[in-house]
């Protein structure tokens, strides 16, 4: 499994954009690239994945780089809700999903 | 669709008694997975199954601990005896296996305290 570095923590004021980096520089070729959130005492959630190509949908934008070393997850308007841990994890397949320290995101008001 | 479902939501126990945590997968979803998270370690997996075949348990800390999924609607994972080191909150989370792709759904978590 590909190695990640993510900030340890992260601050962002409420209703400006998030910018969360993730460096993955030993990424396979077949690997995606994931993101989840954890919000304090409930289960992990899925947020977005992508391969090579960048990807949004209603929660998150995920921009990949051209070599797919690194990748930015993206909140575009950050709400207090959005105070979180984020996980970057890359997985191939159906593998099981690593677990790292991710960043912890704080939405200041 | 209710999500993944985790009983009980809480429990305390005493060191030595048995423990069995429930879960219940989103309908359809062929794979599940049991994680535990603890500050110091953060969230392990410990085991999963795929169409209710374990495949694998190398997360499983111990002989104490075990894992069945007797059909596609419902796990357990038990803990016998417990100690006061399993004190930590226990995740259940399932996925629709299949197309290259993994999308965990988890469920609320189950706390437990070993006194």
């Amino acid at each position: 499994d590909a190695k990640t570095t993510q900030p340890t923590s992260m601050d962002c004021a409420e209703g400006r954009a998030a910018n969360l980096p993730c460096n993955h520089s030993t990424i396979s070729g077949n690997e995606y690239v994931y993101w989840y959130r954890q919000i304090h005492s409930q289960g992990p959630q899925y947020i977005i994945h992508g391969l090579k190509n960048n990807e949004t949908n209603e929660m998150a934008s995920l921009i990949i780089t051209e070599d797919r070393k690194s990748s930015t997850l993206i909140l575009p308007h950050a709400t207090l809700r959005d105070t979180a841990v984020y996980y970057c994890i890359p997985q191939e397949g159906n593998e099981k999903l690593t677990f790292g320290t991710g960043t912890r995101l704080t939405i200041i008001p | 669709d209710a999500g993944v479902i985790q009983s009980p939501r809480h429990e305390v126990t005493e060191m030595g008694q048995e423990v069995t945590l429930r879960c219940k997968p989103i309908s359809g979803h062929n794979s599940l997975f049991w994680y535990r998270q603890t500050m110091m370690r953060g969230l392990e997996l410990l085991i999963y199954f795929n169409n209710n075949v374990p495949i694998d348990d190398s997360g499983m800390p111990e002989d104490r601990f075990s894992a069945k999924m007797p059909n596609a609607s419902f796990s357990t994972l038990k803990i016998q005896p417990s100690e006061p080191r399993d004190s930590a909150v226990y995740f259940c989370a399932s996925r629709t296996s299949g197309g290259g792709t993994d999308t965990q759904y988890f469920g609320p978590g189950t706390r437990l305290t070993v006194l």
